[in-house]
């Protein structure tokens, strides 16, 4: 499949673990945070979304915390699986068409 | 995503050459947008629709051009396509409120020689 990204960094996890992901956003003015998840040669698919209201928000298995202070965005898998391989990725926006887009980071589940 | 297709998945053309990506969706959403991801780089913005006669250029246009034949089909066409158009071109869709998450087709390989 096609990659993505050839020097995105990476993270390895034992399968079972957590892992977290972090991003550090760019524009203090977004309020509107998403995080997606990216198969080789698959297209991004949204995971889990906040507002900038909201310090946390948790779905299955993943939770996005959201640290305005820092402007940092990070996403927690709990119990990592081999199909939780991929690269992740935040956007950001401030309410208008224009989305800011990171260069993610390439998950990896050790058996 | 089924509810966004994008036609076709993979395409290698010639410098010179006048390409068109084609993109459909059943989420019956307003907005669409194109996107290219080129390594070690996020999705960058080509043009935006929010809806069929309503179309406007994002941050990378130039050398592209898009057609929005009606609020599923979103077009996106290369003039005459040059190498460093090379990339992986995705189509996206939002609903248009509030909460606008945006909805990615499974993208098109595109070479171009």
């Amino acid at each position: 499949g096609e990659s993505v990204g050839l020097h995105l960094p990476t993270l390895s996890v034992q399968e079972g673990d957590n892992s977290i992901i972090n991003c550090a956003y760019s524009n203090s003015a977004s309020d509107y945070f998403i995080w997606y998840k990216q198969e080789s040669g698959k297209g991004p698919q949204f995971i889990i979304d906040i507002r900038s209201n909201m310090d946390k928000r948790q779905g299955q298995r993943v939770t996005v915390l959201l640290n305005k202070t820092v402007k940092h965005l990070s996403l927690q898998i709990a119990a990592t699986q081999p199909g939780d391989s991929a690269v992740y990725f935040c956007a950001e926006t401030g309410g208008t068409y224009k989305y800011i887009f990171g260069t993610g980071t390439r998950l990896k589940v050790l058996a | 995503d089924a509810d966004v297709t994008q036609t076709p998945r993979n395409r290698i053309t010639k410098t010179g050459k006048r390409i068109m990506l084609e993109c459909s969706q059943t989420k019956g959403h307003d907005r669409m947008y194109w996107y290219r991801q080129d390594p070690g780089l996020g999705l960058r913005l080509i043009y935006y629709s929010f809806d069929v006669k309503d179309i406007n250029k994002g941050e990378i246009s130039d050398g592209y051009s898009v057609s929005r034949q009606a609020q599923a089909k979103f077009s996106l066409s290369l003039e005459s396509a040059i190498p460093n158009q090379t990339a992986l071109y995705f189509c996206a869709t939002s609903v248009g409120v509030s909460t606008d998450t945006q909805y990615f087709g499974p993208g098109t390989r595109l070479t171009v020689l």
